[in-house]
């Protein structure tokens, strides 16, 4: 079974720039949470979908992150424009065949952004 | 609110002891307690989950053990070999739709 894909692996960009990530979950997987690990710390939830509806995004920061997921399939996530403290990884994950509470969560590579 | 805390955040073992980390939530509601293991610029990956109608999980070394009156579930790894350094995080779940929130990692060192 394939795992979770992401790409790219690395970015580095300028502050003020844009970039995007692009996510492909485990096949047949309807739950997709997309979170920020920072260095030193522990995964925080940006946003989960369950297909192409989003279950919660209270911590994403709206005004320059975007996610989507149209044909709840695979998802991108966006920011724009960039800051320094959004260097960080990007770690997909996706979750079960039918979403739930108990569901494992498996982790893509992540991305690591660099912005400078 | 949503939260959990972790200890110890660093954690140094000699080959073959145990070592024991430790997790509190501050929902009564969270009924999943995964355990990851995430080596240096990995992915996090589970290495055993507990649920809320249970009281203790094993798998070999491993061991998760849940205390729902207080709130708090540990793992613990026996024999630890130098293979077992990495940085743990726990999680629980705060939402039906499975939203892990997760601790603030502990780096475990296994000295050969």
């Amino acid at each position: 079974e394939a795992g979770v894909a992401q790409s790219p692996r690395y970015k580095i960009i300028e502050k003020r720039q844009s970039v995007a990530f692009w996510c492909n979950p485990i096949s047949g997987h309807a739950t997709l949470y997309w979170y920020q690990q920072i260095l030193g710390q522990g995964p925080k939830l940006l946003i989960q979908f369950q297909n192409n509806g989003v279950v919660d995004d209270s911590q994403l920061p709206k005004d320059r992150f975007s996610a989507e997921r149209l044909k709840g399939v695979d998802s991108t996530l966006k920011i724009q424009p960039a800051k320094l403290e959004d260097s960080a990884v990007y770690l997909c994950a996706s979750g079960g065949p039918s979403g739930g509470s108990y569901n494992e969560q498996f982790f893509g590579p992540g991305t690591r952004l660099t912005v400078l | 609110g949503e939260n959990v805390e972790q200890h110890p955040s660093t954690l140094s073992v000699q080959e073959g002891d145990s070592a024991v980390i430790k997790c509190t939530y501050s929902d009564s509601a969270s009924n999943y307690f995964p355990w990851y293991k995430q080596e240096l610029g990995k992915r996090p990956q589970l290495i055993i989950d507990i649920r809320s109608n249970v009281g203790e999980k094993k798998d070999q070394r491993i061991a998760v053990t849940l205390n729902k009156t207080a709130k708090h579930f540990s793992l613990h790894i026996t024999e630890t070999q130098p293979e077992d350094s990495a940085v743990y995080f726990c999680a629980g779940n705060y939402n039906q739709g499975g939203k892990l929130i997760f601790g603030q990692g502990t780096e475990l060192s296994v000295k050969p």
